[in-house]
């Protein structure tokens, strides 16, 4: 059974502040990783499909990286707003292509 | 672009009996995912469709079974519904390796 955890399971932050959390996943196999936004009454949303060792994306505040010979992702939000609140999911596919693990999630919760 | 859609929107039903669920994915995408949220918990992987044949199922029993029709639309069929299987279904579609695309969801509550 794929492992895939995710830090911390919850996180309250100021507006403003700058904000980082971790994805964690099997080193071995490793085909790509989703990272997904998924706000409270609505269905999840893709962030980003990371491939390769060292992948840094960005999309406005958010950021991710990527190191798939430890095993681990961080996303990064810059200067967190009330609507960045959230559960922040990271998926791994494994290079079968059979198996796609979703993370608990880590809820963000930005307090104006 | 018309996105993911699923039907019905809610779902109740009683213990023992079938549900069917459905999912349209988004054009040109041929692959279907199912997953369940169940209250408390993460997104459980259910099952995945690819050109019409199953590609891999997550950790739950028989009686949740599914199938990917020719124009890549799918049904989730559950059958002898039990109290635990009130929850969130979510159906997402993608084509290789692109980002998976959700559709609202389907609730559905066992009486």
């Amino acid at each position: 059974i794929l492992n895939v955890e995710q830090s911390p399971q919850s996180l309250h932050v100021q507006e403003g502040d700058s904000t980082n959390f971790t994805c964690s996943f099997p080193s071995s196999n490793f085909y790509a990783l989703h990272w997904y936004r998924w706000e409270t009454a609505k269905s999840p949303e893709a962030l980003f499909v990371m491939t390769l060792n060292g992948d840094e994306k960005k999309k406005g505040r958010i950021s991710a990286t990527l190191n798939t010979k430890e095993g681990y992702s961080y996303l990064y939000i810059k200067g967190s707003q009330p609507e960045d609140s959230a559960t922040y999911l990271c998926a791994f596919r494994d290079n079968y292509g059979q198996n796609f693990v979703f993370g608990p999630g880590t809820r963000l919760s930005v307090l104006p | 672009e018309a996105g993911v859609t699923q039907s019905p929107t809610h779902l109740i039903k009683t213990r023992g009996q079938q549900a069917t669920l459905r999912c349209s994915p988004i054009s040109g995408h041929t692959s279907v995912y199912w997953y369940q949220q169940a209250l408390g918990l993460g997104l459980q992987f259910l099952l995945w469709y690819d050109e019409g044949e199953e590609r891999n199922r997550g950790n739950f029993p028989p009686r949740f079974s599914g199938r990917q029709f020719p124009n890549y639309s799918s049904e989730l069929n559950v059958n002898a519904l039990e109290l635990e299987d009130s929850a969130l279904y979510l159906c997402a579609s993608s084509f290789g390796n692109q980002p998976q695309h959700f559709g609202d969801g389907t609730r559905l509550s066992i009486l």
